[in-house]
């Protein structure tokens, strides 16, 4: 069965520091693989995707995150955090070959950014 | 229109009572989702819809869980006699078409209380 791993409950990292969210999954061939934010009290919004072909991918607010198949990862990253990139993320991988293309999510990762 | 829409926001209700959560899908997709948010957990996925029928109700936790889908457009989730552990954020998504590189747009959920 799929599943995915989101090892850090929390981060906490000063405002302007390097950033790096990690994500694992568990899944027999490429998923489909996302990142979302999810700000309190709101949805969640999609940060990047990768479905095929380069295996880094830029989203928005300057993240991006790359897919390395013999880690089975997906790890998101971002070069200078700004203070109000404090939220909640989420990885999650989509089955490709499946009839209904739900998804299946990570725990989470609460980011804390430190002025 | 812009985005998905749910409602109501919140919802404070007594245990054993009826509740129904209202989902309006960005106009013209026709795959919407239904995912539930309990606190310290990932989202777990209830049910699909593909227009009007469900082809995956795996996710529903019991029979107390229904859904339905009209004109191809609205949902409502239906959670009868409701019981503690049903408190959680339900989050709606709908995507262009199922099976296609389509990310899931996700509204700002709807927060249940059960008293």
């Amino acid at each position: 069965a799929q599943s995915v791993t989101q090892p850090d409950i929390h981060i906490t990292v000063s405002e302007g520091a390097s950033l790096e969210l990690r994500c694992n999954y568990s899944y027999g061939a490429t998923p489909y693989l996302f990142w979302y934010v999810q700000s309190p009290g709101q949805g969640l919004q999609l940060l990047l995707k990768y479905f095929s072909g380069d295996t880094l991918v830029q989203g928005i607010k300057g993240f991006e995150a790359e897919f390395k198949r013999s880690q089975s990862s997906f790890n998101l990253r971002k070069p200078s955090v700004h203070w109000s990139d404090a939220a909640e993320y989420f990885c999650a991988v989509g089955d490709p070959t499946s009839g209904t293309y739900k998804y299946i999510f990570g725990t989470g990762t609460r980011l804390k950014v430190l002025a | 229109g812009a985005g998905v829409s749910q409602s109501p926001s919140n919802k404070v209700t007594e245990k054993g009572k009826d509740v129904e959560l209202r989902c309006d899908p960005i106009s013209g997709h026709t795959a919407l989702y239904w995912y539930r948010q309990s606190l310290g957990q990932g989202l777990e996925f209830l049910i699909y819809f593909q227009g009007n029928s469900a082809p995956d109700k795996s996710g529903l936790p019991s029979d107390r869980f229904s859904a339905e889908r009209t004109g191809g457009s609205v949902s409502t989730l239906t959670i009868q006699r409701t019981q503690q552990e049903d408190s959680a954020v339900y989050l709606c998504a709908s995507s262009p078409e199922r099976g296609r590189n389509q990310p899931q747009h996700f509204g700002d959920g709807t927060r249940l209380s059960i008293l």
